[in-house]
């Protein structure tokens, strides 16, 4: 595998479930970011980790809760949702956490919350 | 808040030329421009910092207007293949590492 992966592609839940969207990176980057990108919105950037550190929340709500174990994995586990939540969820990751570090994102995972 | 990306969609002939802005109301650290086809994930075309150079390659190159507090996205002699949504990300000197997106600018070349 090359880049970077996500999974599921798609998912749909209810509102009572938990599940977890996982991304994977085969670039050796050092920090990866998750962003929400919603029908006619721009992409919006919920969590940012960089060194398996988190270094960003952007006023995300708690019922979408981010885990870096390692340096290329990273998870965003999902609880009672709400139908607001339904979009795009894309991972991404840089070499370092800064200004020149272009970002390469996965294939995004589709949610559906019912 | 985010930046305003202008036109909001373009429609071109192969060959023809589109300038794609991205304002922001804010002072730029730096401006990034991706593309994202339909169903597929965005890609980076690139990376302007403050104080830096013009950018290019082929023939989609990008200028940055420190003063003006805007980037510009040039596309020559347009392909097929440039069709897509494009966004600039923004970085300001407050919110380092952390890109907020432009709502995106589609561009659709015909034949």
């Amino acid at each position: 595998e090359t880049g970077v992966t996500q999974t599921p592609r798609h998912l749909v839940m209810g509102m009572t479930n938990k599940k977890s969207l996982k991304c994977e990176q085969h670039l050796g980057h050092n920090a990866m970011y998750w962003y929400k990108q919603s029908a006619k919105k721009p992409l919006e950037l919920m969590f940012v980790y960089s060194l398996e550190e988190r270094v960003e929340n952007n006023s995300v709500p708690s019922r979408f809760s981010p885990e870096c174990p390692n340096s290329s994995h990273l998870f965003l586990h999902l609880h009672t949702l709400q139908p607001e939540d339904s979009a795009l969820y894309l991972c991404a990751s840089s070499q370092d956490h800064g200004s020149n570090s272009e970002q390469y994102f996965g294939p995004g995972t589709r949610l559906t919350v019912t | 808040q985010q930046p305003v990306q202008s036109p909001q969609a373009v429609i071109l002939r192969e060959g023809e030329d589109a300038v794609i802005n991205c304002s922001s109301s804010k002072a730029l650290y730096s401006v990034h421009w991706y593309r994202q086809k339909h169903g597929e994930a965005p890609v980076f075309l690139m990376i302007l910092l403050k104080g830096g150079e013009q950018k290019g390659h082929d023939k989609i190159s990008a200028s940055f207007n420190e003063k003006k507090q805007q980037s510009s996205l040039y596309l020559t002699a347009s392909q097929l293949s440039y069709s897509g949504t494009y966004f600039c990300g923004t970085e300001t000197g407050t919110s380092y590492g952390k890109l907020t997106f432009g709502q995106g600018t589609i561009l659709t070349v015909h034949p």
